[in-house]
């Protein structure tokens, strides 16, 4: 079966430069949610979007932005990157907004050196 | 808001023993509530959830869970663990009637290491 798929699996990025990660959600789901799990942390959750809107937000820097496009896959934009934004970024699909449990990606390793 | 406490950050057993992972939340509202398992550099993976019903609900691989109103817990259990269990366990709820979405509030997290 067709899982959430993130992209790319690693980056390694500069601090200052810009990063963009790519979640595409299970064919049909139609509610997207990005985590941030830092270094022997919880995920933390960031933001999520429904129907392309977006739904919640959370912890999530004024340097980060995402959307979601037509196709509902998202993207997630970070802009002048920290060290401490180096963290595991993980993407989970649902369908109908979700609450029930969704479906997790494998997550982007984010290294800022 | 809804919070997350896992009791015990690392849980050493030995294999073939039983092991209970503890969970205990805070919500004002009712809550969906799930332990998630997450081997090393992989992503989570959810093991089971209570959504209602029955209180007590099991996953394929032999662990369960029981949702306690009364005490505000969800507790992992396994009879038998087996090496292969060993991974980093996290309980998490979301508010099924709220405005979030869906959005998953995790505890801390609980290595569980079995040993041979």
């Amino acid at each position: 079966a067709a899982g959430v798929i993130q992209s790319p699996r690693h980056l390694i990025k500069e601090k200052r430069e810009t990063a963009t990660l790519k979640c595409y959600p299970i064919p049909r789901h139609d509610t997207v949610y990005w985590y941030q799990q830092g270094p022997g942390q919880d995920p933390q959750f960031l933001i999520s979007f429904y129907e392309k809107m977006q739904s919640d937000k959370g912890s999530i820097p004024d340097r980060f932005s995402a959307q979601q496009f037509s196709d509902y896959h998202s993207e997630l934009n970070m802009s002048s990157l920290e060290l401490g934004d180096s963290a595991l970024y993980f993407c989970a699909s649902s369908l109908a907004g979700g609450g029930r449990g969704y479906t997790f990606g494998s997550g982007t390793r984010l290294t800022v050196v | 808001a809804q919070s997350v406490t896992q009791l015990d950050s690392q849980v050493p057993v030995f294999e073939e023993a039983p092991v209970e992972l503890r969970c205990n939340y805070s919500s004002s509202v009712s809550v969906y509530l799930f332990w998630y398992v997450q081997y090393p550099n992989q992503g989570l993976q959810l093991l089971l959830k209570y959504l209602s019903g029955s209180t007590l609900v099991e996953s394929i691989n032999g662990f369960e869970a029981e949702f306690n109103k009364s005490q505000t817990s969800f507790h992992l259990r396994k009879p038998s663990v087996h090496i292969s269990d060993t991974a980093e366990y996290f309980c998490a709820v979301s508010d099924p009637g709220g405005t979030s979405y869906g959005k998953l509030t995790f505890g801390q997290g609980t290595i569980l290491t079995v040993h041979p």
